[in-house]
């Protein structure tokens, strides 16, 4: 157990629709990374988030925004589903945004867009 | 940009003989290396890391991997291996500032262990 929580863990839903998925970090950690793995495109890095403040994007969609609340957990919003949109989809979390800093991850949301 | 090649797509290996999984890399200056496990349905495991100093990194469960800044690779090795050991496993590198440090992840080595 990592100590990243992310909820669903498994959602599936319609095309043109949109859905939340939630992430908790480990106690202490400021960072949260958002990651999606499909089958085609492999692991990428979507967004990441740093004591509430965005500081780095991705290959992320204009159709997918996050945001990290006060309570340092990260919401990931992706909207006007497409059938390409299903994939798993993790989230990371660091103590600090650095390079030596390792991430640990969540065991992911499974979504499929149907 | 920093990206890693994991060469093999699969790999079959025999309970109790050794393992080694290829990774290469590409970037400039001194990498930050990982190699990551996934078991089926189940999130990442760190298994190792690199930053500096020492080339042959030891990690968790009993791997091993060596940084070769001449063949700029970083090789994941087990010298035997456990039925458990059946998993996806992911070589990545750390990005820059620009990225947030966000890991880029070679595609995956599927390994099976066969009794």
């Amino acid at each position: 157990d990592s100590g990243v929580t992310q909820t669903p863990k498994h959602l599936i839903t319609a095309t043109g629709q949109r859905v939340t998925l939630r992430c908790s970090p480990r106690s202490g950690d400021l960072s949260v990374y958002w990651y999606q793995q499909s089958l085609d495109q492999g692991l990428q890095f979507l967004i990441q988030y740093y004591n509430g403040e965005e500081r780095a994007k991705g290959n992320i969609l204009e159709r997918f925004s996050a945001q990290q609340f006060p309570d340092l957990h990260s919401e990931l919003n992706l909207s006007s589903l497409e059938l390409g949109d299903s994939a798993l989809y993790f989230c990371a979390s660091s103590v600090q945004t650095g390079p030596n800093y390792e991430q640990y991850f969540g065991p992911g949301t499974r979504l499929t867009v149907t | 940009a920093q990206s890693v090649t994991q060469p093999d797509i699969h790999i079959t290996v025999s309970e109790g003989a050794s393992l080694e999984l290829r990774c290469n890399y590409s970037y400039g200056a001194t990498p930050y290396l990982f190699w990551y496990v996934q078991s089926p349905g189940q999130g990442l495991q760190l298994l190792l890391k690199y930053f500096s100093g020492d080339t042959l990194v030891q990690g968790i469960k009993g791997f091993e991997a060596e940084f070769k800044r001449s063949q700029s690779s970083f090789n994941l090795r087990k010298p035997s291996v456990h039925w458990s050991d059946a998993a996806e496993y992911f070589c990545a590198v750390g990005g820059g500032s620009n990225s947030g440090y966000a890991l880029n992840f070679g595609k995956g080595t599927s390994l099976l262990v066969t009794p």
